[in-house]
């Protein structure tokens, strides 16, 4: 089945700075990959994902960029700012026909420094 | 729309005891899930199902058990209580494989 690996599990970084999360996984047949924040105490909630037939994607701060031969995709904040602070999550989807699974990484939890 | 709701927020068992954890949603979402999240191991997948009747299992099933009579319902039982189940546990929906996941507000089960 499929196994998504996450680095570094934690991050620390001065405000201003960027921060980048690196993900793998073992599924060939994965096409869909989303990036999930989660505030202290919260649930989860979803920043940006991208599809296995593009490269990259962009939302203000945020990218994602996916490296399908590889089996790895990243993501990318810049500017980072106090309430960047959170546990960040990858994840990896299969397609319906092999039964959908969302499986996520360990996280990482991302501390920006004032 | 509320979402996905959860319920109970916290709750204590003794070993041994059996619950379940409820789970509604009223997006008319076809994917549900159960997640257990502990520190250091990120959100494991317990059970999901693609459709009302249809349940299969994740990465770490021993000891919960689901079943989806309904497209809104997805609960989660824990047969006999043990301390490593001790965790956070995560409702999740999805409208498909390739969609949004939106989750529940969690449940946070200490056994002793």
């Amino acid at each position: 089945g499929e196994n998504v690996e996450q680095h570094p599990s934690t991050l620390s970084v001065q405000e201003g700075d960027s921060a980048v999360i690196k993900c793998t996984y073992s599924d060939s047949a994965s096409n869909y990959f989303p990036w999930y924040k989660q505030e202290l105490g919260k649930r989860p909630q979803l920043i940006i994902d991208i599809r296995s037939n593009v490269g990259e994607k962009k939302d203000q701060r945020i990218a994602v960029t996916l490296n399908k031969t590889a089996k790895h995709f990243s993501l990318h904040i810049t500017e980072t700012q106090p309430e960047d602070s959170a546990v960040y999550f990858c994840a990896a989807s299969t397609s319906y026909n092999q039964g959908g699974k969302l499986i996520f990484g360990q996280g990482t939890e991302l501390s920006v420094k004032p | 729309n509320a979402g996905v709701t959860q319920t109970p927020k916290f709750q204590v068992l003794k070993t041994g005891q059996s619950m379940t954890l409820q789970c509604a949603q009223d997006m008319n979402h076809e994917y549900m899930s159960w997640y257990r999240q502990d520190p250091g191991m990120g959100l494991r997948l317990i059970h999901y199902s693609v459709g009302a009747g249809i349940t299969d299992q994740g990465e770490v099933p021993n000891g919960y058990n689901v079943s989806r009579s309904t497209t809104e319902d997805f609960p989660l039982r824990l047969l006999s209580a043990a301390p490593s189940q001790t965790s956070v546990y995560f409702c999740a929906s999805r409208r498909q494989s390739g969609a949004e996941a939106f989750f529940g507000q969690g449940t946070r089960l200490t056994v002793v």
